[in-house]
């Protein structure tokens, strides 16, 4: 168990519709990472917060959208969904800069 | 200039056979980690290698980083069942807490 978690472990839904993910980071990590993985690909980096900022943008599309609030935790805001969203979407925390990120289980994400 | 290239990125291996991953900077890295994903799984930090010519071993685990900094490898001996996954390694950015990620290296064994 690495501390971090996400919620829904699953979510299916329709093209056009709008979903938000969301992760709690381990107690005491400022930074959350977001990444997408499609099947059998690697990772991609979506966007990364700190202690409530935005700090480095990925492969972000515009009908992406994240915030950290200040409890820390974070939401993935996706809308206008597309077949191509679907994938596994992690969400990743530290406590240092360029550290050990530790993983949450992912949500896997289906667009019919 | 940032990036960091892995291969290959398919192994298939013989159960007990040697497997070798390997990752290539263009630039000096401050340090290079090395994760393991397990099928359906999230990928699990291994290892931080920082030091130039740096060796360290976990059970059948051999992790290098290059004397240049430029390069690193992960080579696991004997694989068994369990060694299974996609081993990525990454760099860090120096401006921040980003990673950049290899692309990964699949390890199947063949039945």
């Amino acid at each position: 168990d690495s501390g971090v978690t996400q919620t829904p472990k699953h979510l299916i839904t329709a093209t056009g519709q709008r979903v938000t993910l969301r992760c709690s980071p381990r107690s005491g990590d400022l930074s959350v990472y977001w990444y997408q993985q499609s099947l059998d690909q690697g990772l991609q980096f979506l966007i990364q917060y700190y202690n409530g900022e935005e700090r480095a943008k990925g492969n972000i599309l515009e009908r992406f959208s994240a915030q950290q609030f200040p409890d820390l935790h974070s939401e993935l805001n996706l809308s206008s969904l597309e077949l191509g969203d679907s994938a596994l979407y992690f969400c990743a925390s530290s406590s240092t800069r360029g550290g050990e990120q530790f993983f949450g289980p992912g949500t896997r994400l289906t667009v019919l | 200039g940032q990036q960091v290239m892995q291969i290959p990125q398919y192994q298939h291996v013989q159960e007990g056979e040697d497997f070798t991953t390997y990752c290539n900077s263009s630039t000096t890295l401050s340090n290079i980690q090395w994760y393991k994903q397990r099928p359906g799984g999230h990928p699990v930090f291994l290892i931080q290698l920082v030091k130039s010519g740096e060796v360290k071993k976990q059970k059948r685990l051999t992790f290098q980083f290059g004397e240049a900094k430029k390069n690193s490898s992960l080579h696991i001996t004997a694989t068994q069942t369990t060694d299974v996954g996609t081993y990525f390694c990454a760099r860090d950015m120096d401006s921040n807490y980003q990673l950049i990620w290899g692309a990964g290296t699949k390890l199947i064994i063949k039945p």
